[in-house]
């Protein structure tokens, strides 16, 4: 079966780093995808990994193995609105997104 | 619009009851995509269309369950006959390119919220 795993909820310091990890099994692999998701909001698209390595997008970077089936959102110098869930999703061989569950982000001051 | 938009955002049903519940995609794209969200949940695919024609239905639960894009913009999932376990979020989204020419970002709307009583 297709599988994202992702850990269920971490806690942050304001003005720290964080590390968010997803793995995952799926029958092929066209991309990556980390999506932010506001409480009773929408997801909204972060990054897309298709090719090993760090994509580094401001405050966020997101890195790919795809030998290892192993990403990574990283979120620096934290605030306060990055409190939300973060969503990992892979398109498949068919181009079909799969999801993680999400993972709930919790920043403290 | 400049984003997808759906309506109504909060629905609340009668168990049995029919609903049907839109989607305004952002104009000009080409895919869109149903999901359903429960709570602490990632979104589960429902159904997937290219311009008009569905090409994907694999995730719909049940035959209660039916959606349509009969001009290749507005979208209706219609659920017939709710159940309590409908209850959940759904979520629109739409994409510039037919998925498999390139997998670009999904525009999602805010979502209509159902809950069956």
């Amino acid at each position: 079966g297709q599988n994202i795993d992702q850990p269920t909820e971490m806690t942050a310091t304001e003005g720290a780093i964080v590390q968010i990890n997803c793995t995952y099994q799926t029958s092929g692999f066209n991309g990556l995808f980390w999506y932010q998701q506001h409480a009773g909001e929408a997801p909204t698209f972060l990054s897309y990994n298709v090719l090993d390595g760090l994509e580094e997008k401001g405050r966020f970077s997101s890195f790919l193995s795809r030998s290892k089936g192993y990403s990574y959102l990283l979120l620096k110098e934290l605030q306060m609105k990055d409190s939300a869930s973060y969503l990992c999703a892979v398109t498949d061989s068919n181009y079909q997104l799969i999801w993680g569950a999400g993972t709930k982000l919790i920043i403290k001051p | 619009g400049a984003g997808v938009s759906q309506s109504p955002r909060y629905k609340v049903a009668k168990r049995g009851q029919d609903v049907a519940l839109r989607c305004d995609p952002i104009s000009g794209h080409v895919s869109l995509f149903w999901y359903q969200q429960a709570l602490g949940q990632g979104p589960e695919f429902l159904t997937y269309f290219q311009n008009e024609a569905q090409l994907d239905k694999s995730g719909l639960p049940s035959d209660r369950f039916f959606a349509e894009r009969p001009e290749g913009s507005v979208s209706t999932l219609k659920i017939q006959r709710t159940q309590q376990e409908d209850s959940a979020v759904y979520l629109c989204a739409s994409s510039l390119a037919p998925t498999g020419a390139n997998t670009g970002e999904l525009f999602f709307g805010e979502g209509s919220r159902l809950t069956v009583l």
